[in-house]
């Protein structure tokens, strides 16, 4: 059974830093893994998804890394602004399962201005 | 192209009565998931459609819910009977097809059971 860990549960940092949030996933067998933003009481907001034959993905201010075999994504925030405070979700695709996402619990980001 | 669309936005129920989710895919998407967050939780599978069928119903509780996606219209996820538990935010999510496709999101429903 396919299990993803987000760590750190909560992060605070000051306004500019570069940050970097961890997930982990137990089952290596995915079709891809999906980065995402939830604002409170909102939606989510797919941010990046890396299909399982790639490294890495980026977005501006965002880059995420997959390394397939150890079970391990990051996403790497570079200057980071208040606006980024939400809780930022990893979620794979399993090949076994129908192709269901299954969650992290998330990462809740706080950016001190 | 309009992005997913769910409706209700908000839906409140009092305990016992009957809740409908209703889901519009993206257009051209015939794939549909429903995943489920409960309060303080993380998002969690509940089932996979494909028009007119079911496909994976492994995460819906065994009794009083059931979804469907029929040949028009929009998917509809059903809670009878709802109880307090019940309360959560359930999202639904399209694709245009299997085996690493990107699932978009809709905005969610937040079903309150009082």
């Amino acid at each position: 059974k396919q299990e993803v860990t987000q760590i750190p549960a909560a992060l605070s940092v000051p306004e500019g830093e570069n940050l970097v949030l961890n997930c982990s996933f137990t089952d290596s067998a995915i079709y891809n893994l999906q980065w995402f933003r939830q604002d409170p009481g909102k939606g989510l907001t797919s941010l990046l998804l890396i299909q399982s034959s790639q490294r890495e993905q980026t977005s501006g201010r965002l880059n995420a890394s997959l390394d397939k075999s150890s079970g391990r994504s990051t996403l790497y925030i570079a200057a980071s602004q208040p606006g980024d405070s939400a809780t930022y979700l990893c979620a794979v695709s399993v090949i076994q399962g129908a192709q269901k996402l299954v969650f992290g619990q998330g990462t809740r980001l706080t950016i001190n201005p | 192209n309009a992005g997913v669309m769910q409706n209700p936005r908000h839906l409140v129920r009092r305990r016992g009565q009957e809740a409908r989710l209703r889901c519009s895919p993206m257009k051209g998407h015939s794939h549909v998931y429903w995943y489920r967050q409960l309060p303080e939780e993380g998002l969690k599978f509940m089932v996979y459609l494909q028009k007119e069928n079911i496909i994976d119903e492994s995460g819906m509780p065994k009794e009083r819910f059931s979804a469907e996606f029929p040949k028009e219209g929009p998917s509809i996820l059903r809670i009878q009977q709802v109880v307090r538990g019940d309360s959560a935010a359930y999202f639904c999510a399209s694709s245009t097809g299997t085996g690493g496709y990107e699932q978009y999101f809709g905005p969610g429903t937040r079903l309150t059971v009082t």
